[in-house]
């Protein structure tokens, strides 16, 4: 089975702090994601990498970054986080040869 | 800005009933997602749909897609309690990883 292990179930961290989320997969895929959920919006995409030290933005990147050094781990950074960013993050992986994500268990961080 | 919509996006129905829950989309898509999140869990892929007139199915789910209409349906056949959990549609329109999701519908099911 395709794991992906998110560093931290929950996460209380203040205002104005630098945050780091880690997501690490085991299978070897090749992309990976970071998504934000919220109650009555649904998911939305912050960032994802085709590749290691590749980036690319999705819908809302603004107020995050990322970094991906080694194919299995993605990491999604909050330079200075802020109450608008409290939030279920998720983050995905898949791998070329088939189209579905799968996804880790997710991280409940709190921005006070 | 495309849009995908769930209807409904809450549903509390018998176990052994039927029902449907219908995702629209705003623009051309051929690939389509649905996944199920239990509360408090990630999201699980159910069915990937790839072109106009599939269909899937998995024990009591059904899936299919008209991507003329933009629109893609989940049924579910005589529910059991099991199957509450929240579903999301997903589109992916320019293939490009850049997946939008709907809403989601909450299906609660009542024994």
């Amino acid at each position: 089975d395709v794991k992906v292990t998110q560093s931290s179930r929950y996460l209380v961290k203040r205002t104005g702090e630098k945050v780091f989320l880690e997501c690490v997969q085991d299978m070897d895929h090749e992309n990976m994601f970071w998504y934000r959920q919220d109650p009555g919006l649904g998911l939305r995409l912050i960032y994802f990498s085709y590749d290691v030290k590749m980036k690319e933005k999705g819908d809302i990147p603004e107020g995050y970054s990322v970094s991906r050094e080694k194919k299995e781990r993605f990491s999604l950074i909050l330079e200075s986080a802020s109450t608008n960013q409290t939030s279920m993050y998720l983050c995905a992986s898949r791998t070329g040869g088939r189209y579905e994500q799968y996804f880790g268990p997710g991280t409940r961080l709190t921005v006070t | 800005e495309l849009k995908v919509e769930q209807n409904p996006l809450f549903l509390s129905m018998q176990e052994g009933k039927n029902y449907t829950i219908y995702c629209n989309y705003s623009t051309t898509s051929d690939r389509l997602y649905w996944y199920r999140q239990d509360p408090g869990k990630s999201l699980e892929s159910l069915f990937v749909l790839l072109s106009n007139g599939a269909v899937k199915q998995e024990g009591r789910l059904m899936a299919s897609l008209d991507t003329k209409a933009r629109l893609s349906t989940l049924h579910i056949t005589a529910a059991v309690h099991d199957l509450s959990a929240t579903y999301f549609c997903a589109v992916d329109p320019n293939r490009d990883d850049k997946i939008i999701f709907g809403k989601g519908t909450r299906l609660h099911i009542l024994p």
